[in-house]
């Protein structure tokens, strides 16, 4: 499986973007970029994924890179209730070892301040 | 439309004893997983199953079983409960192994 590495935490203002970087340099062709976050003590919540082009629903934007070896998630405008921990992982859709494995490293906690 | 249910939210077992938690999805999902979530660190994959009829093993399946009931219910049970055991166990299903996972809200188990 690809390896991603996240900052350990970071910090947003209320109501401002909160970009969050993550580096997955050894990701093959076949793997695609998801993000989930999880709120204390709930489950992860699913926000995006991307292969290779930038994506945009109503929750994020995920911007990577023409190497495909980093990515940033864009929550627009940020909120307390974005306080969570942001997670990036590498997987296949379609076949190989990491194909419908979802594998969880650290991730990256965000704090929103008001 | 509930999403992914698990039973119990909270159990307290004691070393040796045996119990199944259970998981059902509504949304007419093929791929069911569970995963464990120790303090502190990412979540791991225990088993999962693909489809209907289907289970593997994951990341860390060790001192544990898995049942896939039917197409909505995903069961594991730990045999002999151990103190390493201690964890926040979280099921989760997709339509199929390639597309985006729902999780559940999660059931926290303390094996004394």
């Amino acid at each position: 499986d690809a390896k991603t590495t996240q900052p350990t935490s970071m910090d947003c203002a209320e109501g401002r973007a909160a970009n969050l970087p993550c580096n997955h340099s050894t990701i093959s062709g076949n793997e695609y970029v998801y993000w989930y976050r999880q709120i204390h003590s709930q489950g992860p919540q699913y926000i995006i994924h991307g292969l290779k082009n930038n994506e945009t629903n109503e929750m994020a934007s995920l911007i990577i890179t023409e190497d495909r070896k980093s990515s940033t998630l864009i929550l627009p405008h940020a909120t307390l209730r974005d306080t969570a921990v942001y997670y990036c992982i590498v997987r296949s859709n379609a076949g190989g070892t990491s194909y419908g494995k979802l594998t969880f490293g650290q991730g990256t906690i965000l704090t929103v301040h008001p | 439309n509930a999403g992914v249910t698990q039973t119990p939210k909270f159990q307290v077992l004691k070393t040796g004893q045996s119990m199944t938690l259970q998981c059902a999805q509504d949304m007419n999902h093929n791929s069911m997983y569970w995963y464990r979530q120790d303090p502190g660190m990412g979540l791991r994959l225990i088993y999962y199953s693909a489809s209907e009829g289907t289970t593997d093993k994951g990341e860390v399946p060790n001192g544990y079983n898995v049942s896939r009931l039917n197409k909505r219910e995903f069961s594991l049970r730990l045999e002999s409960a151990a103190p390493s055991q201690t964890s926040v166990y979280f099921c989760a299903s997709s339509v199929d192994r390639g597309a985006s996972s729902f999780f559940g809200q999660g059931t926290r188990l303390t094996v004394v």
